[in-house]
């Protein structure tokens, strides 16, 4: 079964602009990561948020959990050119595991 | 963020040959990772070593791929006889503790020919 999806798909917002991500998965979590990737690159951790969270802050990015729906958001304001990259959620699943599974992503751009 | 560096940066082979990709941790740690990504797809979980062993593999993970730590800081993963369908982005990830946030690599691009 597919444990991340995330929507959109794709976003394309102009710089400045606040961009959301949405991230749904099935089990049960310990902890749920963001990760962003540019093109053909490495993936570069963004933020934790662990099951008994609801909200975190990094800078310009807000991270909410919910565990009864089994979502988490990504947030990123007064978004920059920068920002371009795709998004990822991954988590864990509480039983005895720290392999991650991935979300199919968010291809996000920013216009400048 | 601990640093984590990978070799090569690309791997272009033929088919049927071995590969031998690198990952150097530059920080204490306890659970190494690898996963792939081919072009346009997810990132699938192949292994994870801890202590010394491997602490879970995932179905991708067959007979023709190893793991190890040769010199106790290097981790390594090896694909015995490269298939085509093996080219894909090939990231490690450390992590210092459990639950803990997984770090990852410049990833290794092995393209089979």
């Amino acid at each position: 079964s597919q444990q991340g999806e995330e929507d959109p798909q794709a976003l394309s917002i102009q710089e400045g602009e606040n961009a959301t991500m949405n991230c749904s998965y099935k089990t049960s979590i310990n902890n749920l990561q963001w990760y962003r990737q540019n093109s053909g690159r490495g993936l570069v951790h963004l933020i934790l948020i662990r099951s008994n969270e609801r909200e975190k802050h990094s800078g310009r990015l807000r991270v909410t959990l919910d565990t009864s729906k089994k979502s988490s958001s990504l947030l990123i304001t007064a978004s920059r050119a920068a920002d371009t990259a795709s998004y990822f959620c991954a988590t864990d699943a509480a039983y005895n595991t720290d392999k991650l599974i991935f979300g199919t992503g968010t291809r996000l751009q920013v216009f400048p | 963020e601990p640093e984590v560096t990978q070799t090569p940066s690309h791997q272009v082979t033929q088919m049927g040959q071995e590969v031998i990709l690198r990952c150097v941790p530059i920080s204490n740690h306890l659970y190494f990772y690898w996963y792939r990504q081919i072009l346009g797809q997810k990132v699938e979980f192949l292994v994870s070593f801890y202590n010394n062993e491997i602490s879970e593999k995932s179905e991708i993970f067959d007979d023709q791929f190893s793991v190890e730590r040769p010199d106790g800081s290097n981790f390594t993963l090896k694909i015995r006889s490269t298939k085509l369908e093996d080219s894909a982005m090939y990231f490690c990830a450390i992590q210092l503790q459990e639950d803990y946030e997984q770090y990852f690599g410049p990833g290794t691009r092995l393209t089979v020919t």
